[in-house]
């Protein structure tokens, strides 16, 4: 079965430092892996995608994440965070098999000036 | 780029009565998504449309939900008659397409905040 962890519920950062968002794996197939942003009172926003190629993927704000096969994760990171960059992040994943997206539960990330 | 609209943006009802969600999806897009999202069981999946046509409704929690998509610009999600429980924020989402080997990501709407008194 699909399923997709993000273990931590919350993870608070100080304004500068480097951030990571965990997110782990479960699919049968390829993976195909999703970060998405979402602010207070908004909807969910795309941030990047890993579907084939290079590991490393570098998406919108400043956003990058790695696909580690073997370790079967997609951990969002950022060298810098800001303040703004405080909100609820989304890791997704589905397979060759399944339109369907598998949502992790979120992840509140908290960045102090 | 208009992005995906919903409306309303809040809506506040009463038990028993009927609710009418609205989507319009991004043009060209011909994939179409309901999520519900509360704080016990987070983000869910509901319905999804390919080409107007609904491929899966697993999602829907009871006979009381249905969804229309009677074309590609415009969709429902029409609960009744509404409970409490129903309450929390719907959203539409839309996409470039399923199939054709290539994965796309989806674009949410602003949601609704939907709340049964």
């Amino acid at each position: 079965a699909q399923s997709v962890a993000q273990p931590e519920d919350q993870v608070n950062v100080a304004e500068g430092n480097p951030l990571t968002v965990k997110c782990t794996y479960s699919v049968s197939g390829n993976p195909y892996l999703f970060w998405y942003v979402q602010y207070p009172n908004r909807g969910l926003q795309f941030l990047l995608k890993y579907i084939t190629g290079d590991n490393l993927v570098k998406g919108s704000y400043g956003f990058e994440a790695e696909f580690n096969k073997s370790q079967t994760s997609f951990h969002l990171k950022k060298p810098s965070a800001l303040v703004s960059d405080s909100a609820l992040y989304f890791c997704a994943v589905r397979d060759d098999s399944n339109y369907q997206l598998i949502w992790g539960a979120g992840t509140k990330l908290i960045i102090k000036p | 780029d208009a992005g995906v609209i919903q409306s309303p943006r809040h809506e506040v009802t009463e038990m028993g009565q009927e609710v009418t969600l609205r989507c319009k999806p991004i043009s060209g897009h011909n994939s179409l998504f309901w999520y519900r999202q509360t704080m016990m069981r987070g983000l869910e999946l509901l319905i999804y449309f390919n080409n107007n046509v609904p491929i899966d409704d697993s999602g829907m929690p009871e006979d009381r939900f249905s969804a229309k998509m009677p074309n590609a610009s415009f969709s429902t999600l029409k609960i009744q008659p509404s409970e409490p429980r129903d309450s929390a924020v719907y959203f539409c989402a839309s996409s470039r397409g399923l199939a054709g080997g290539v994965i796309y990501e989806q674009y949410f709407g602003p949601g609704t905040r939907l709340t049964v008194t």
